[in-house]
């Protein structure tokens, strides 16, 4: 198992602005994933982290938007720029073990309002 | 991607045995199927994974037929604490890993 660690838990911004959100895992993981998950919705996978290389977005989602950066195995970054209210969401780091067959373990979530 | 649907609700009553059933009828073949339970404020937690056939841990058993197109989440005698979204996931094991989230079912046992 892995225990992951998210800053910060929630946080107010305004309109135009950016936040970046850190992950911090205890031990070394293969594959970190980005999510958003919107109130009362299910998780929208937005990006995997690589270490060392840039973020493979999924579709729907760009860097210029959620950049991304995992400068070695045991944390991440996200970043939402040039926030509006429609980004209002709980973002979840997760990880996953490579060889495993994809179990994954979640942060707690960052909650997100957007003025 | 596997298209994945998933009741959006059930309900149930204390001690009761519940049965989510999960359709993914283009899973891949390499792809495992694992169900997550989520409580409002916290992340998903993993339950149980499995890749066909019968699999079962101390909380729950997961069947998959033989063509995988489908698999059932039971959970043996709920509580109340069991009330909670339950997400269904198909994806492939290590290689392009792509986990694909189904919409959920929110579960609500009463006393």
């Amino acid at each position: 198992s892995a225990v992951i660690s998210q800053k910060p838990s929630r946080d107010i911004c305004q309109r135009g602005t950016s936040l970046t959100i850190q992950c911090q895992v205890d031990s070394q993981v293969t594959m970190m994933f980005w999510y958003r998950q919107q109130p009362g919705q299910s998780l929208t996978l937005i990006a995997t982290a690589n270490q060392g290389s840039e973020a493979t977005y999924e579709s729907g989602f760009v860097i210029d938007k959620f950049p991304i950066s995992r400068p070695n195995l045991t944390f991440s970054t996200l970043t939402v720029s040039n926030m509006s209210p429609e980004d209002s969401s709980i973002y979840l780091c997760s990880v996953a073990a490579a060889s495993g067959g994809g179990e994954q373990f979640f942060g707690p979530g960052t909650r997100l309002t957007v003025l | 991607l596997a298209k994945i649907t998933q009741p959006i609700s059930m309900d149930s009553y204390e001690g009761q045995e519940v049965n989510i059933t999960c359709s993914h009828n283009n899973i891949a073949t390499n792809d495992y199927i694992t169900w997550y339970q989520q409580f409002p404020s916290q992340g998903p937690r993993f339950i149980i994974q499995g890749y066909k056939t019968k699999v079962t841990n101390e909380v729950a058993s997961l069947f998959i037929p033989a063509d995988r197109k489908s698999s059932t989440l039971s959970l043996p005698r709920v509580s109340l604490s069991d009330t909670a979204v339950y997400y269904c996931l198909v994806g492939e094991g290590g290689g392009s890993y792509i986990p694909t989230f189904g919409r959920g079912t929110s579960l609500i046992v009463h006393p």
